[in-house]
């Protein structure tokens, strides 16, 4: 089975502007959940998508957002980057929302500059 | 506030020592302490992983060692090899249900030749 996909790799972006990330699940995974990573903060969780619902947003401002659709593909949004926002974006994603092991994907490298 | 606290920040043992990483936490509702390894450039991957039911659980070189009364857990790689050379972070949620993982701030493994 293929893992978790995440797209693009690495991205430059701008203070301002918006950015989309991706994420693919493990096929029939069902439950697709957010981390930003950064070496002051760790690793701090956005939000869980399941069955294209929200289920639970961390504590981030509401800048960033998130949608799943219905093949249980994610995306993310964060609008008005702020050089803060530089970060690597995990994406994991686990079968259903009641199993606890979450699988994640190599991440996205976004740079804000 | 950090939920999980992780220690140390870094470590350097020699090959075929054993290295042992601490993580201790407040939250008792917390009944699921997963440890992940991260290489650089790669997303975190799932070792292992404990419940507060059991005091110890070994997967091959890795164990891990739970002390529910004082709240803390830890990892003990043993013979490891320079291919263990990584960042290890625990983790916790709260419950299968539980969509967050309340991270450490991962500890990074050097093992010399």
């Amino acid at each position: 089975k293929a893992g978790v996909t995440q797209t693009p790799r690495y991205l430059i972006k701008t203070r301002g502007q918006q950015v989309t990330l991706s994420c693919s699940p493990i096929s029939g995974h069902r439950s697709v959940s957010w981390y930003q990573q950064t070496p002051g903060q760790g690793l701090q969780f956005l939000f869980e998508y399941f069955s294209e619902t929200q289920r639970n947003k961390g504590n981030f401002p509401g800048r960033f957002s998130g949608r799943q659709f219905s093949n249980s593909r994610s995306e993310m949004n964060v609008s008005t980057l702020e050089l803060g926002d530089s970060a690597l974006y995990l994406c994991a994603s686990r079968p259903s929302a009641n199993q606890e092991t979450q699988y994640f994907g190599p991440g996205t490298r976004l740079l804000v500059l | 506030q950090q939920q999980v606290k992780q220690s140390p920040q870094s470590l350097i043992v020699q090959k075929g020592g054993i290295p042992i990483i601490n993580c201790a936490y407040e939250n008792t509702a917390f009944d699921y302490f997963p440890w992940y390894q991260q290489f650089p450039g790669k997303g975190p991957a799932l070792l292992i992983a404990i419940r507060p039911d059991v005091s110890e659980k070994k997967e091959g070189r890795f164990t891990i060692s739970f002390n529910k009364s004082a709240k803390q857990f830890s990892l003990h790689i043993m013979d490891s090899q320079p291919g263990d050379s990584a960042t290890y972070f625990c983790a916790a949620s709260k419950g299968p249900g539980a969509n967050n993982l309340f991270f450490g701030t991962g500890t990074r493994l050097t093992v010399i030749p």
